[in-house]
């Protein structure tokens, strides 16, 4: 059975801080890994989609990337806002029929 | 473009109620599943389908009922609500071909 683990779960830094987000999975045949943003009381914002043949992708100020031998992906944010505090997700199908195993999230905040 | 709507966002049921949570998208996704988001405990897939007329169970799907009649629509039925089923429920929907899952914003449910 797939397990995603993120530690830790909560993480507080200062205005400016480039931040990495670790996740891992126990199962290293995967199809993609997601990462999202959730925001207090709201769904689920999609950041990053990685397949399984890339080792990273990137969106202005966010980079993910996978490593899929070790289990491992990373989600570095760089030059951190206070707008950027949320949790942050990250998810791994396995089946390539979007059947998502989540992490339980690291809750970022960022300190003007 | 709507994305993927949940209908309603908040609903308080007794113990012993059935209810309906409605899902729709109009991405033309094949791909629709139910998660449900529990304190402690991250996102936990319910049901799951690949297309109209094709539903599996997913990891917690004792008392609740799917069916996709369509391609735009995925409702979660409660046969009978117990206290053990308060939660966020989110529905997500993805194309074929290792695409990103959208989310809607999550209907938050309290069965007293």
């Amino acid at each position: 059975k797939q397990e995603v683990t993120q530690i830790p779960a909560a993480l507080s830094v200062p205005e400016g801080e480039n931040l990495v987000l670790n996740c891992s999975f126990t199962d290293s045949a995967i199809y993609n890994l997601q990462w999202f943003r959730q925001d207090p009381g709201k769904g689920l914002t999609s950041l990053l989609l990685i397949q399984s043949s890339q080792r990273e992708q990137t969106s202005g100020r966010l980079n993910a990337s996978l490593d899929k031998s070790s289990g491992r992906s990373t989600l570095y944010i760089a030059a951190s806002q206070p707008g950027d505090s949320a949790t942050y997700l990250c998810a791994v199908d396995t089946g390539a029929n979007s059947k998502l195993t989540f992490g339980k999230g690291i809750t970022l905040s960022v300190r003007p | 473009n709507a994305g993927v709507t949940q209908t309603p966002k908040f609903q308080v049921l007794k113990t012993g109620q059935s209810m309906t949570l409605q899902c729709a998208q109009d991405m033309n996704h094949e791909y629709m599943s139910w998660y449900r988001q529990d304190p402690g405990m991250g996102l936990r897939l319910i049901h799951y389908s690949v297309g109209a007329g094709i539903t599996d169970q997913g990891e917690v799907p004792n008392g609740y009922n799917v069916s996709r009649s369509t391609t735009e629509d995925f409702p979660l039925r409660l046969l009978s609500a117990a206290p053990s089923q308060t939660s966020v429920y989110f529905c997500a929907s993805a194309g074929t071909g290792n695409t990103e899952a959208f989310f809607g914003q999550g209907t938050r449910l309290t069965v007293v």
